[in-house]
């Protein structure tokens, strides 16, 4: 069974499209987040959630919005893609709420090209 | 506020030879530390993690990390490296009260036959 599972793993698009990528885990967490891995491997936190409550917003484009319809799920929407919004993106989840010690697991990433 | 700095961004060893990955850490609360790795194309794999219990503390597939309070390091070794080890590390920091992981640049690893 998949713990942190991410739908699509390749996603290539053109510029000025909307997209959506999706992630579930069932482990059972309180906290899901979604980083950015950008060509040079460097990876930041855009978001995170706890129990669907937005608790980390990153100096992220408001293009990006993130849901969470239930504590089991977080997706990604991006609005008028651009060229650099391609990168990977990585779901995470972890079980506590405000837990810095907190071990997170890692979906297997969704690679975005925008051409 | 919380950094941290991982070394060297490529270390090539001789399979069969110790791997010493390098990570120096800054933060204003006590530190969660974290080693993660990712193999091409993949995911994050939590390698091993210290939360202020035993500073040294061994994690999976033989590697081990000593947390040094007095240094702010956090290095990753493995006494003996194989093929399958190849892969980028990453070196992490939290702190108590945060959400936030901190993640270094991180070091490609290569290892030689």
């Amino acid at each position: 069974d998949t713990a942190v599972s991410q739908t699509p793993k390749y996603l290539v698009t053109q510029m000025g499209n909307d997209k959506s990528i999706k992630c579930e885990q069932n482990l059972g967490h309180d906290t899901m987040y979604w980083y950015k891995q950008d060509s040079k491997k460097f990876l930041k936190i855009m978001f995170s959630y706890n129990n669907k409550e937005l608790i980390i917003n990153e100096t992220v484009p408001n293009r990006f919005s993130p849901k969470s319809p239930d504590k089991a799920h977080l997706n990604l929407h991006i609005n008028s893609l651009e060229l650099g919004d391609s990168a990977v993106y990585f779901c995470a989840s972890s079980q506590l709420a405000g837990g810095g010690t907190d071990t997170q697991y890692f979906g297997p990433g969704t690679r975005l090209t925008v051409l | 506020a919380q950094s941290v700095t991982q070394l060297d961004s490529h270390v090539s060893v001789s399979e069969g030879t110790p791997v010493l990955l390098r990570c120096n850490y800054s933060s204003s609360y006590s530190p969660s530390l974290f080693w993660y790795v990712q193999h091409p194309n993949k995911g994050l794999q939590l390698l091993l993690k210290y939360t202020s219990a035993a500073t040294l503390v061994k994690g999976i597939n033989g590697f081990e990390a000593e947390f040094k309070k007095s240094e702010t390091s956090f290095h990753l070794t493995k006494p003996s490296a194989h093929m399958s080890d190849a892969a980028e590390y990453f070196c992490v920091v939290s702190g108590s009260g945060t959400y936030k992981y901190i993640f270094g640049t991180g070091t490609r690893l290569k290892v030689l036959a």
